[in-house]
């Protein structure tokens, strides 16, 4: 089987950094992807590792290493409007295999 | 195009109905996916086409499951004689498709409750 095991909730206060860490059991899979989640709303891209190493994209990183089967999501300079919903997803095929999403709330 | 649009938003329905949803992906995107999600877990994989092909179903996927996508634009999911199980909201997503990674856009869901 395939999974991918999130901590479930991670709570920070404004203009923190928080790092939601992403461990899988899996084999075979293109990248890495991290995906948000408001309540009630649809999923959103926010960043993606084909390879092993740091992705930077404005306040969002991500990490990779297959090695260790893990990667993780660091969000910098927390906002109000980060307090959501962060799944990993590993890409099989074309398909997206997500993890058990860890729920983020900012605090001010 | 303002993204990936669904309908109906929200459905109520009786077990042993059935019922269809449909999906209007982005214009430009070849490939669509449908995946469901209950509450407080992560979208699960349903099945995806590329153009008008269905390339992939889940296993997990019962026979009372069906989706189409029969010109390569929009795609039905049609669930017939539901359960109080397939209560879920379900997701449809689109990507530009290719060799390389494409993000997924996804819309904002069919949300159905089964009583």
């Amino acid at each position: 089987g395939q999974s991918l095991e999130q901590p479930s909730e991670v709570t920070a206060v404004e203009g923190a950094i928080v790092q939601i860490n992403c461990t899988y059991q899996t084999s075979g899979f293109y990248g890495l992807s991290w995906y948000q989640q408001h309540d009630g709303g649809a999923p959103t891209f926010l960043s993606y590792n084909a390879l092993d190493g740091l992705e930077e994209t404005g306040r969002f990183s991500s990490f990779l290493s297959r090695s260790d089967s893990y990667g993780y999501l660091l969000l910098q300079e927390l906002q109000m409007k980060d307090s959501a919903s962060y799944f990993c997803a590993v890409s099989r095929t074309d398909k997206l295999i997500f993890g058990t999403g860890t729920r983020l709330q900012v605090f001010p | 195009d303002t993204g990936v649009s669904q309908d109906p938003r929200h459905k109520i329905t009786k077990r042993g109905q059935n019922v269809t949803f449909r999906c209007d992906p982005i214009s430009e995107h070849n490939r669509l996916y449908w995946y469901r999600q209950t509450l407080g877990q992560g979208p699960e994989f349903l099945t995806y086409f590329q153009n008008e092909a269905q390339l992939e179903k889940s296993r997990l996927l019962s026979d009372r499951f069906s989706a189409e996508r029969p010109k390569g634009s929009f795609s039905t999911l049609e669930i017939q004689r539901t359960e109080q199980g397939d209560s879920a909201m379900y997701l449809c997503a689109s990507s530009i498709g290719g060799n390389s990674y494409n993000e997924q856009f996804f819309g904002p869901g069919t949300r159905l409750t089964v009583l």
